[in-house]
C-alpha cells in the first residue's frame, strides 16, 4: 500500500536551516509528483510547492520561493523539504502529499499524505 | 494571486445535511478537491474533481461546483464527520487552499 513516512520532529534556532524527508513506498516514486503543505499551530493549510519526481522541476507557492528548496533522492524514493534562515513564524507542521500523477494538470488533487513533521523554531 | 474563501464555522445537528461552501473568482472553471482533517491527524481527501469520491469515502459526501462557488454536502451528518474541511484548487500550476471550515455536529 502507498505510504509516505516523514522524518521526526525538529527544533532549530532562528537563522538555522532544517531538512525534512518524506520516504515513499508502495508505488513507483517517479510516477507521481509531490507537494508540500504547511500548517502553523491552530491555522489552516498552506500549499508550499511541488516537485516533479522524475526531472526535479519545482514550482513554489506564494511566499515560499527563496528560503524553501524542494529536492529528491530517487535512489531511495524520498522527497525533501529544506527551509533556510528559519524564523519563529516557520514553526509549523509540514506535510508531504502525493499528486495523482507526475504531469501537472488542473484536475490534480493530493491523494496520500505523510504523517507530518513538526518544526519548532525558537531561541 | 488566487484566493479561496470558506466560512470559518458551520454547525449541524446529527442526521441533518451540512453544506460547506468555498468561493473564488470563476471557481466553476476550475476543479476543486476537499480535505477532511481531524485534530492531530493528517488531512484526508474526501472529494476530488468537484464531485468524485475516493474509495472508502462514504456516499453521504457529495460535491458540486458552479459559478463562483463549490459546495461540499454531507447528508445525514454523523458525529464522526466533525472536523475541519479545506477546499483546494489550482491556478497556473500553483495550489491554493481555502482557509478551512470547522464543522461542528451538535
Amino acid at each position: 500500500q502507498v505510504q509516505l513516512v516523514q522524518s521526526g520532529s525538529e527544533w532549530r534556532k532562528p537563522g538555522a536551516s532544517v531538512k525534512v524527508s518524506c520516504k515513499t513506498t508502495g508505488y513507483t516514486f517517479s510516477s507521481n509528483s509531490m507537494s508540500w503543505v504547511r500548517q502553523a499551530p491552530g491555522q489552516g493549510l498552506e500549499w508550499m510547492g511541488w516537485i516533479d519526481t522524475e526531472i526535479g522541476i519545482t514550482t513554489y507557492g506564494r511566499g515560499f520561493a527563496g528560503r524553501v528548496v524542494l529536492s529528491l533522492d530517487t535512489s531511495v524514493d524520498t522527497a525533501y523539504l529544506q527551509i533556510s534562515s528559519l524564523k519563529a513564524e516557520d514553526t509549523a507542521m509540514y506535510y508531504c502529499a502525493r499528486a495523482p500523477e507526475r504531469h501537472y494538470n488542473n484536475k490534480w488533487f493530493l491523494d496520500y499524505w505523510g504523517q507530518g513533521t513538526l518544526v519548532t523554531v525558537s531561541s | 494571486s488566487y484566493d479561496l474563501t470558506q466560512p470559518p464555522s458551520v454547525s449541524v445537528s446529527p442526521g441533518q445535511t451540512a453544506s460547506l461552501t468555498c468561493s473564488g473568482d470563476e471557481l466553476g472553471s476550475k476543479f476543486v478537491s476537499w480535505y477532511q482533517q481531524k485534530p492531530g491527524q493528517s488531512p484526508v481527501l474526501v472529494l476530488y474533481e468537484d464531485d468524485k469520491r475516493p474509495s472508502g469515502i462514504p456516499e453521504r459526501f457529495s460535491g458540486s461546483n458552479s459559478g463562483n462557488t463549490a459546495t461540499l454536502t454531507i447528508s445525514g451528518t454523523q458525529a464522526m464527520d466533525e472536523a475541519d474541511y479545506y477546499c483546494q484548487a489550482w491556478d497556473s500550476a500553483t495550489g491554493v487552499f481555502g482557509g478551512g471550515t470547522k464543522l461542528t455536529v451538535l
